[in-house]
């Protein structure tokens, strides 16, 4: 069974620090989407990730994907009360197959 | 309207009662899926269209029913639920067959059963 364990579950940070979320599986995958999701509301799509090694920049969030496409880790720069939410990582196998494995989630709340 | 569409965002009902959940989509894709959302627990895929076929139904219980009438609606008819069913059910979408798998959701529909 693959598995996406995130990590902290939790932070609370002051307005202008910096984070990193970590998403790990001993399993491979073939893209690695991050996700932001507020209260009472869906999932938005943050970035998606495909070759090993990859980083991508979004404003102040930094994306890496690891070398062996196994896990991924979400850097933000700066932190604002607007970061608030909670971060989900999900793993597709190949593009013909028909699911995501979805992370355990890291909720952040970040404080004015 | 663009992007994927749920209604009604929030619902109340009692177990005996039948509902039904809506999702629309507007982005031209050909796949759609049902997850549940419950509270400290990953998000769980519950139902996959494709081209209009189901292609996957993950154990779910039969009190849940989806439907796809064509590939930009996919319905989640609902009967006899169970408190424990309260939670958020998300319905996403996504282009089958290209590069990458990402998948485009709702705002989701905040169900409680009485």
């Amino acid at each position: 069974t693959q598995l996406l364990e995130q990590s902290p579950q939790f932070l609370s940070i002051q307005e202008g620090e910096n984070l990193t979320v970590y998403c790990n599986s001993s399993s491979v995958f073939s893209s690695l989407q991050w996700y932001r999701q507020e209260p009472g509301e869906g999932p938005v799509l943050l970035v998606t990730v495909v070759t090993g090694g990859e980083v991508k920049k979004l404003k102040r969030l930094t994306f890496q994907f690891g070398d062996a496409r196994k896990d991924s880790s979400l850097h933000i720069t700066a932190a604002q009360p607007g970061d608030t939410g909670l971060y989900l990582c999900a793993g597709g196998g190949s593009y013909n197959t028909d699911k995501l494995i979805f992370g355990t989630g890291t909720r952040l709340q970040v404080f004015p | 309207e663009t992007g994927v569409t749920q209604t009604p965002r929030h619902l109340v009902m009692g177990m005996t009662n039948k509902k039904s959940l809506k999702c629309e989509q507007h982005l031209g894709h050909n796949a759609m899926y049902w997850y549940k959302q419950s509270a400290k627990k990953p998000l769980e895929l519950m139902f996959v269209y494709s081209l209009e076929e189901r292609v996957e139904n993950n154990s779910v219980p039969s009190r849940f029913s989806p439907e796809c009438p064509n590939s930009s609606h996919l319905f989640l008819h609902l009967h006899t639920l169970q408190p424990e069913d309260s939670a958020l059910y998300l319905c996403a979408s996504r282009s089958w067959g290209t590069a990458t798998d990402t998948q485009y959701f709702g705002p989701g529909t905040r169900l409680t059963v009485l």
